[in-house]
């Protein structure tokens, strides 16, 4: 079984400052996914970076960055330049890298706050 | 591209009644993966359609049920509401490629009185 785990259930950062949120997992896997979704108060579940397992290389997405650590089973997200938009839940998220298993496995979510 | 549309937005039941929930995936998706959403238990997957077959299933019981049509559209449904049944329920649509990313909708929010 898969698990998702994110120790920070809240946190707060200032406008301008970096904030890095935290995410570990457990699976047997070796080809999987690794992603994180933003979910503002609209409720909308919205992408915001995406990592293969298999590259070794940290996935970047404008200020969105993450520290992925295979070994480890770590995968963290690093905000920068943080803006009031960013304010919302984050979840991390696993997915098999295996047809016919494309469902998301959800941690518990870090809501963060962006402080003006 | 329109994004995913789920109907109706929000939904009040009472105990034992049922009820089916709708999700438009974008255009051209031909998965479409379903979620509930608790404060206690936190996003679940219920299940995934693909081509009109039930592809995959979450630990849920047999009253959430759910079903795919031609046009790559689904439904949800659950029988005899309980209390435990009021959440978000999130559809997710995907290409189904290597890229595997899953675009989701608003939600509907089912209360159960």
């Amino acid at each position: 079984a898969q698990t998702v785990t994110q120790s920070q259930p809240e946190m707060s950062v200032q406008e301008a400052e970096t904030v890095t949120l935290s995410c570990t997992y457990d699976t047997s896997e070796n080809n999987y996914y690794l992603f994180w979704y933003k979910q503002p108060p609209s409720r909308q579940m919205i992408l915001v970076i995406r990592q293969e397992a298999y590259k070794q290389q940290n996935a970047t997405e404008n200020r969105f960055s993450v520290n992925f650590q295979k070994a480890a089973k770590s995968f963290s997200l690093k905000i920068s330049d943080s803006q009031l938009g960013d304010t919302a839940m984050y979840f991390c998220a696993f997915m098999k890298q295996q047809t016919g298993a494309n469902n998301l496995f959800f941690g518990t979510g870090t809501r963060l706050t962006v402080i003006p | 591209k329109a994004g995913v549309t789920q109907t109706p937005r929000y939904l009040i039941k009472t105990r034992g009644q049922q009820v089916t929930l709708s999700c438009s995936p974008i255009s051209g998706h031909r998965s479409v993966s379903w979620y509930q959403q608790t404060p206690g238990q936190g996003l679940q997957f219920l299940f995934e359609y693909f081509s009109e077959t039930q592809r995959n299933k979450g630990n849920f019981p047999g009253r959430f049920s759910g079903r795919q049509f031609s046009n790559s559209r689904s439904e949800m449904n659950v029988s005899t509401l309980e209390l435990g049944d009021s959440a978000l329920y999130l559809c997710a649509s995907s290409l189904d490629t290597v890229k595997n990313i899953q675009y989701f909708g608003a939600g509907t929010r089912l209360s159960v009185l």
